[in-house]
């Protein structure tokens, strides 16, 4: 099983639709992000928690809200989807480690394609 | 504001032979991390290589590595032997004091049989 799971993978709704993209962690990390993904744009950071109590917003946060249920469990909300949230969205975690530990990567998942028409 | 450039936006080389894909990036810090991830079709994101901005040496993973040029900020990546399996989009990323990755746009590199 995947270390980092989200779910849909694919989903397909029309504007002004409420949707929740959920995302799950085994990897007992305490920081996860979602970011967007679009041609030509690369990824980008809509929000991310350093653990469940705290909640940040990244460079594209409008539109968006997200709930931190439990320390493996990080949600994204599109209150009203619109058209141009079309994209691909990925969930990942980070173990900050201390020292040498440290080594800043994120693991994702298999991200979730959703198409608002 | 801390940025990461990438300049071509798609490469091909032929199969077995090597290429480089560039990468830039801005930032007044003195510590952070920098990486290559790879999404082929499947649209996961793969950690290819890591490098320490502490750490002189240039990393390497096998038929991947890096040319880390502090003083220019610069971080590109070279594939030796290129083989059809390394077809992808491939995307350069920092990891700086906030704490939070940043990614170019990436650069889509087609594998020529």
């Amino acid at each position: 099983d995947a270390d980092v799971t989200q779910t849909p993978r694919n989903r397909i709704t029309k504007t002004g639709k409420r949707i929740m993209l959920e995302c799950s962690q085994t990897k007992g990390h305490d920081r996860m992000y979602w970011y967007r993904q679009d041609p030509g744009l690369g990824l980008r950071l809509i929000y991310y928690s350093f653990d469940v109590k705290d909640i940040n917003k990244g460079e594209i946060s409008d539109g968006y809200s997200v709930s931190r249920q439990a320390q493996a469990k990080f949600s994204l909300s599109l209150e009203s989807a619109i058209p141009n949230q079309t994209a691909l969205y990925f969930c990942a975690t980070s173990d900050p480690g201390t020292g040498g530990a440290r080594t800043g990567e994120l693991f994702f998942g298999e991200g979730s394609r959703l198409t608002v028409l | 504001a801390q940025t990461v450039t990438q300049s071509q936006p798609e490469m091909s080389v032929q199969e077995a032979e090597t290429v480089t894909l560039s990468c830039t990036y801005d930032t007044s810090e003195s510590d952070y991390y920098l990486f290559w991830y790879k999404q082929p079709p499947s649209r996961q994101m793969i950690l290819v290589i890591r490098q320490e901005a502490y750490k002189q040496q240039n990393a390497t993973e096998n038929r991947f590595s890096v040319n880390f040029q502090k003083a220019a900020k610069s971080f590109s990546l070279k594939i030796s032997d290129s083989q059809l399996g390394d077809a992808a989009m491939y995307f350069c990323a920092s990891l700086f004091g906030n704490e939070k990755l940043t990614f170019g746009t990436g650069t889509r590199l087609t594998i020529i049989p």
